[in-house]
Parts: structure tokens; sequence; C-alpha cells
């Protein structure tokens, strides 16, 4: 696609109910970001994916947090058991970065996914 | 703990004047530099990269890399209604595959 492309744009839970965040990337790039940004604050890094590589998962917030990706395609966010600390924008982001290398690591965000637990 | 650090404003400018926002990181490992713009309710979008030492110019915009003293800095030339909006900075270090590291942000606000 021409950018990257979140879905839902908005979601609305009840609180314990689980759900799922789709993001998918620019088409050939290799690292895609998570990010979630609670109202009138900055972003808050959640996992980072590149190519094969073991995910970073250093920013996940706790166990009822977790993503996957496969290959170099589209990317899943869990949440479990929501809260309502949980709502917040989730923004994904891709770039072609590739590690050891100074070109193309510019990242492209989607345009997020809304969520208000309730 | 890679930090990145702006002051979050906000930054009143009025219309027509030069801007100036300023970022400092932790990371002496950082190798690239990245300047975006968020309008409120909307993700945010790239301005400017930098990845060397010294000033870029994209048009009105103007970033400026000091690695030694672990500086970035972007200037907005000619500042319009339609800049007002949080700039956020970004450090990455692509040679360890790392994730971006962003500032919290600076709320631009350009006065007609």
């Amino acid at each position: 696609g021409a950018g990257v492309s979140q879905s839902p744009s908005n979601k609305v839970t009840e609180k314990g109910k689980d759900v799922e965040l789709r993001c998918d990337p620019i088409s050939g790039h290799t690292a895609l970001y998570w990010y979630r940004q609670r109202l009138g604050q900055g972003l808050e890094f959640l996992i980072y994916f590149q190519g094969n590589s073991a995910p970073d998962k250093s920013g996940l917030p706790s166990d009822r947090f977790s993503a996957e990706r496969t290959g170099e395609s589209v990317s899943t966010l869990t949440i479990q058991r929501t809260q309502q600390e949980d709502s917040a924008v989730y923004l994904c982001a891709s770039s072609l970065a590739v590690v050891g290398s100074n070109k193309n690591t510019e990242a492209f965000f989607g345009q997020g996914t809304r969520l208000t637990v309730v | 703990q890679k930090e990145v650090e702006q002051n979050s404003g906000p930054l009143s400018v009025p219309e027509g004047a030069i801007a100036s926002l300023n970022c400092t990181y932790s990371d002496r490992g950082s190798q690239s530099f990245f300047w975006y713009r968020q309008y409120s309710g909307k993700s945010p979008e790239l301005i400017m990269f930098i990845y060397s030492n010294g000033d870029k110019e994209d048009g009105r915009f103007t970033a400026q890399l000091n690695k030694a003293s672990q500086y970035v800095s972007l200037l907005i030339r000619d500042s319009q209604p339609s800049d007002s909006a949080t700039y956020l900075c970004a450090v990455n270090a692509y040679n360890y595959g790392q994730n971006f590291v962003f500032g919290p942000g600076t709320r631009l606000s350009v006065l007609p």
C-alpha cells in the first residue's frame, strides 16, 4: 500500500475484554514499531520488529500486552483483559531500516487506532 | 537509559518570525536524527532527518546537528499559523538496529 494502514480506526471495548489491533506496514519495510500515546502525552515505545530478528519487547507495560509479526508483513498488537488505563491512541510505524546501514531509517506512521476502554 | 529531551513549551512566535526548536539526547551511539510534526488528533509526520554534523536545509526548515554537544535543532523560517503543532525529536542508532527514542515534543504556536 501507499502508506501504513491501521485498523480499526476507533475501538470502544468494555473493561476486561481482549482487543486486537492491526498494522499493515508499507510494502517492503523491514522494521515495524508500535507506540502508545495517551491524551496530551508523548509517544511511549511498546515493541519493535526488525526483519527476522527477535523483537525488542522492552516497552510492553505488562504481560497483558503482546504483539506478533510474520516476516515483513502485518503485525497485530493484542491487549488482554483491557483496563481503563489502556485507553490511548496506538500508533504503528514502519521503515526500510536495515541493521548496519544508515539509509532509509526514517519511519512513517499510520493514522493510529484510538482505543477507549469503558 | 537512553533519553531525548525537549522543552515542552508552548513556544509562541509571531507570524513571519523564526521558530527555534531544540533537542538534546543522552546516547552518544545515536546516529540518525529526525524531526516529526504532529497536529492535534493526528499521527506524527516526518519533516526532516539528518545524519551528519552541520546544517541541512529543506525549504523553510533547517535541521542542525552537533554530535559533540549531543544537540539537534530545527529552525522554521517565516513561521506560519499552519506550523502550529507539536514537534517531536527522535533519535536512532541504526548500527545496532535500535528502535527510535522520541522526545516528549515541543508545542509551537504561531500567532497571526
